[in-house]
């Protein structure tokens, strides 16, 4: 079964710096990987995905995230946080013969003035 | 010109009634699903229609009905709610791939006291 694994719950940095928020995902076969990010009281609204086309995938907001096959992992980065950007980030997997989007416990990032 | 949407957003009510969220979406996806999102902002898959037909199943009570009265349209029906129902629901849309990502709605926060 696919699965998804954000460590931690709760990442906070200072505005400017950079996020880094890592997913390490499981699966027998390469799947397609998502990011989501979840404003408060809001719906998810989907940030990129990687669906074997490119390993380095950018995504909106000046979010990126790098497919390594050899670490299974699908890390978020942005050079340089804004305030804006503190929210709820779900990492999540589908693929190999699922229909079922796995998600990810979330990260919870919070940017510092 | 909202994507998905669902009705009500909140939804307070006593243990043992019955209720409905409606959800709709205008991006003429072919499938449409059903989250559940815990206090823990876990989400898991509760269900999933594919053009009227259900493809997901996942282990719900039930009392958790989904109906699909047309492509563009999936309910929950609630029977016999009970507290630890209280979560926030979210619908979901796609277009059937497997690569596709989900557009997901506001998302409906049911209160059970």
């Amino acid at each position: 079964a696919q699965s998804v694994t954000q460590l931690g719950s709760h990442v906070s940095v200072s505005e400017g710096a950079l996020v880094l928020l890592r997913c390490n995902y499981s699966s027998s076969v390469p799947p397609y990987l998502f990011w989501y990010v979840q404003y408060p009281n809001q719906g998810l609204q989907l940030l990129l995905k990687y669906t074997s086309a490119a390993t380095l995938v950018k995504g909106i907001n000046g979010f990126e995230a790098e497919f390594k096959k050899s670490e299974t992992s699908f890390h978020l980065t942005k050079p340089s946080a804004h305030m804006s950007d503190a929210a709820e980030y779900f990492c999540a997997v589908i693929g190999g013969g699922s229909e079922k989007l796995v998600f990810g416990k979330g990260m919870k990032l919070t940017v510092n003035p | 010109d909202t994507a998905v949407s669902q009705t009500p957003k909140y939804l307070v009510t006593q243990m043992g009634n019955d209720k409905s969220i409606k959800c709709e979406q205008n991006l003429g996806h072919d499938t449409m699903y059903w989250y559940k999102q815990d206090s823990k902002k876990f989400l898991k898959i509760m269900f999933s229609y594919n053009n009227k037909e259900l493809i997901i199943n996942e282990t719900v009570p039930n009392r958790f009905s989904p109906k699909s009265p047309d492509k563009a349209h999936l309910n929950l029906h609630i029977n016999s709610l009970e507290l630890g129902d209280s979560a926030v629901y979210f619908c979901a849309s796609s277009q059937k791939s497997t690569s596709s990502e989900q557009y997901f709605g506001p998302g409906t926060r049911l209160t059970v006291t």
